[in-house]
């Protein structure tokens, strides 16, 4: 079973926009990561949020959780084309082998 | 870039031949994962190790077997390949070497397998 899921599916703005995307999942975590996955190449690790934290910041990028809701958000801010990509939530349950479970994935198209 | 290295990058077999995808990592790092991602589901846990002949599964291991005689080294074998056995496979290794881990992983550059 899917332990996490993003929202919305599809995504497409125009370049400078702000882009939300959403996680939700079931079962209480460790931590919980964003990855992302450029067309035909592997995942690149985004962010990671552990279960004690609220929000955290790298660079254009925004993570927050929301453990009472079992949720997490991530905003990338003054979109680039260059973000295009598929955007994958991921939670650890344990925090102990990093047996990371997926979530199906966002695409995001970004418009020049 | 992490040092890992998935070989082949891409191949082509016939149902009921067996297979074995290799994942080569540089880093020394304890925790190597095999991961499949399909169309509708994301990316699933196949199989990982935590240490040299140190293994367990995950949520889709029917029809796989791994081994990890060596830290550098974590094969993914089918040993009779089906047409559900069609996918992309992902080599992972976790942030760390020793026995800490840092949490996230990093990916290899997959193996695309068609099973005809």
């Amino acid at each position: 079973s899917q332990q996490g899921e993003e929202d919305p599916q599809a995504l497409s703005i125009q370049e400078g926009e702000n882009a939300t995307m959403n996680c939700s999942y079931k079962t209480s975590i460790n931590n919980l990561q964003w990855y992302r996955q450029n067309s035909g190449r592997g995942l690149v690790h985004l962010i990671l949020i552990r279960s004690n934290e609220r929000e955290k910041h790298s660079g254009r990028l925004r993570v927050t959780l929301d453990t009472s809701k079992k949720s997490s958000s991530l905003l990338i801010t003054a979109s680039r084309a260059a973000d295009t990509a598929s955007y994958f939530c991921a939670t650890d349950l344990t925090g102990a082998n990093s047996k990371l479970t997926f979530g199906k994935g966002i695409t995001l198209s970004v418009r020049p | 870039d992490a040092g890992i290295t998935q070989s082949p990058r891409h191949k082509v077999t016939e149902t009921g031949t067996p297979v074995t995808l290799r994942c080569h990592q540089t880093e020394n790092h304890r925790y190597m994962y095999w991961y499949r991602q399909d169309p509708g589901h994301g990316l699933r846990l196949i199989h990982y190790s935590y240490g040299v002949k140190d293994t367990d599964k995950g949520e889709v291991s029917d029809g796989y077997s791994v081994s990890r005689s060596k830290t550098e080294d974590f094969l993914l074998t089918l040993e009779s390949a089906t047409s559900s056995q069609t996918s992309v496979y992902f080599c992972a290794i976790s942030g760390a070497s020793g026995r800490l881990n840092t949490g996230e992983l990093f990916f290899g550059e997959g193996s695309r397998l068609t099973v005809l």
